[in-house]
């Protein structure tokens, strides 16, 4: 099964908002509630950062939020920081119990 | 401390054997389901194997079904990858991820640090 669809590259200053997108099918996204975003920073193992599609473990900035529509699934970070420029990184169970990642998108805090 | 140690990995010829080990610690290691990750540094997250709380189900990705063997011991507070007729693409840093729930799906909320695995001749 070919990875979720990411933007490669998001930019934006700081104090803006920016929304990461995260597109499947049905057979992934459209038809699961288990859909997670992480964040990773270089040389760092990834972080959670949004589960169940809207959660955030405790701890997480409230400024991340998560949503889904359909087949897309988003990451929307509000009032963006220097410490938000990471990698980010969608997964989301398969119709087959499997999981599946995609193949992350880089945020520039310029 | 909640904390997962993945041990193992190392430099091994094709169709070689390995196996990985996950220590964990600080949480109630039974509770929980658990999975492998890897990362080609540089690269992107795949998801490689996951086992329910209770090791009556295992799943894993295309890439690795019949060659790779998750399996855990509770008593032992332990994940292990039991890894077969390794290929060079199998290369990449394996991480063992410890999940929200009993599952092996719902957000992986504990990492530990990775143990490299090196597929050359």
């Amino acid at each position: 099964q070919s990875a979720l669809t990411q933007p490669a590259s998001v930019s934006g200053s700081p104090g803006q908002s920016i929304t990461i997108s995260c597109t499947g099918t049905s057979s992934d996204i459209g038809g699961s509630d288990y859909v997670s975003w992480y964040q990773q920073h270089p040389g760092s193992a990834p972080q959670l950062i949004i589960y169940d599609v809207t959660n955030r473990p405790s701890g997480v900035f409230s400024r991340f939020s998560g949503s889904k529509s359909g087949n897309t699934a988003s990451l929307t970070i509000s009032g963006l920081q220097a410490e938000d420029e990471a990698d980010y990184y969608c997964s989301s169970t398969t119709a087959s119990t499997t999981v599946i990642f995609g193949g992350g998108t880089r945020v520039t805090v310029l | 401390e909640v904390k997962l140690v993945e041990s193992g990995g190392r430099v091994i010829r094709p169709g070689g054997s390995l196996r990985l080990s996950c220590a964990a610690s600080g949480f109630s290691f039974g509770d929980y389901g658990m999975s492998w990750v890897r990362q080609v540094p540089g690269k992107g997250l795949e998801w490689v194997s996951g086992i329910k709380w209770n090791a009556d189900r295992t799943v894993y990705a295309d890439s690795v079904k019949g060659r790779f063997i998750i399996s855990r011991d509770n008593a032992k507070n332990s994940l292990y990858l039991q890894m077969n007729s390794l290929r060079a693409e199998d290369t990449a840093l394996y991480y063992c991820v410890r999940d929200h729930s009993s599952g092996w799906y719902d957000g992986f909320v504990i990492w530990g640090q990775g143990t490299m695995v090196t597929v050359s001749s």
